[in-house]
C-alpha cells in the first residue's frame, strides 16, 4: 500500500517556466511534509517543508501548498533552472514517528 | 555536502553471500536511519537506530540487521543476498528519532549477481 503517491513521474519544463509535482497522502497521523531534491549518484538532500497547520510556505524559488482536507500538497519550483533538473521526492513523518515515508519520485528534466 | 559520509560506493556481491555496508554521521546527531532506494523508486525505511538501540523497523525480513556503535557510526549487515536487494542504500542522520531534519549521505550501490 502506497502511502504517499506522488505525480507526475517525470515533467521537461522550459527554463524560466514553472514546475509542479503533486503528492497525496492517506494517513491523517502524518504531520509533517518534507520535499528532498535528489541529483544522480547523490544521496535526497531536503529542499523544504511545511507542517499541516499552514497553507504555503516558500523559501526562494520553491513553494509547498499544503491543501489538509483534500490531503494533498505540492511543489512549486518559480523560475526553473536548468540546475534544478533532478529527480524530487515528496515525503511525510508521523506525529511522534521516527521514519520518511517517500513518495514515488519525480523527475524533472529543464531545458534551456 | 552533508557531514555523513558511507562506504563503500559501489559494491557487487553474488546471491547468497552477506554484506556490511557502513555510514559515518553528522557530527552531533545521535540517530541513524537506512533506507533501500530501489532503482527509479523512492527510498524504503529499514530501520532506525537511536543511542546504539534499534528505534523501528520497517518491511524488511530478519537477515536485514544492524549495529549503532558509541560514536553514533552504523553498519547495516544484509545475509543471505537475493537479487531482489539490489538497490542504493541510504544512510540519514539526524539529532533526534523524528527525522524531522534528516541528512543523507550518498549512498551504497549494492548489485547482487
Amino acid at each position: 500500500q502506497q502511502q504517499v503517491k506522488q505525480s507526475p513521474q517525470s515533467l521537461i519544463v522550459q527554463k524560466g517556466g514553472i514546475s509542479i509535482i503533486n503528492c497525496a497522502y492517506e494517513n491523517t497521523a502524518f504531520d509533517y511534509f518534507p520535499w528532498y531534491q535528489q541529483f544522480p549518484g547523490k544521496g535526497p538532500a531536503l529542499l523544504i517543508a511545511i507542517r499541516p497547520d499552514v497553507s504555503e510556505k516558500k523559501e526562494g524559488r520553491f513553494t509547498i501548498s499544503f491543501n489538509k482536507s483534500a490531503k494533498q500538497f505540492s511543489l512549486h519550483i518559480m523560475d526553473s533552472q536548468p540546475g534544478d533538473s533532478a529527480t524530487y521526492f515528496c515525503a511525510a513523518i508521523k506525529a511522534a514517528g521516527n521514519k520518511l515515508t517517500f513518495g514515488g519520485g519525480t523527475r524533472v528534466l529543464v531545458k534551456p | 555536502e552533508t557531514g555523513v559520509t558511507q562506504s563503500p560506493t559501489h559494491l557487487i556481491k553474488t546471491r547468497g553471500q552477506q554484506v556490511t555496508l557502513r555510514c559515518s554521521s553528522q557530527s552531533g546527531h545521535n540517530t541513524v536511519s537506512w533506507y533501500q532506494q530501489a532503482l527509479g523508486q523512492g527510498p524504503q525505511f529499514i530501520f532506525q537506530y537511536y543511542r546504539e538501540e534499534e528505534n523501528g523497523r520497517g518491511n524488511f525480513p530478519p537477515r536485514f540487521s544492524g549495529l549503532q556503535f558509541p560514536n553514533y557510526s552504523s553498519e547495516l549487515n544484509v545475509n543471505a543476498l537475493e537479487l531482489d536487494d539490489s538497490a542504493l542504500y541510504l544512510c540519514a542522520s539526524s539529532f533526534d528519532r523524528t527525522n524531522t531534519e534528516a541528512f543523507f549521505g550518498q549512498g551504497t550501490r549494492l548489485t547482487v549477481v
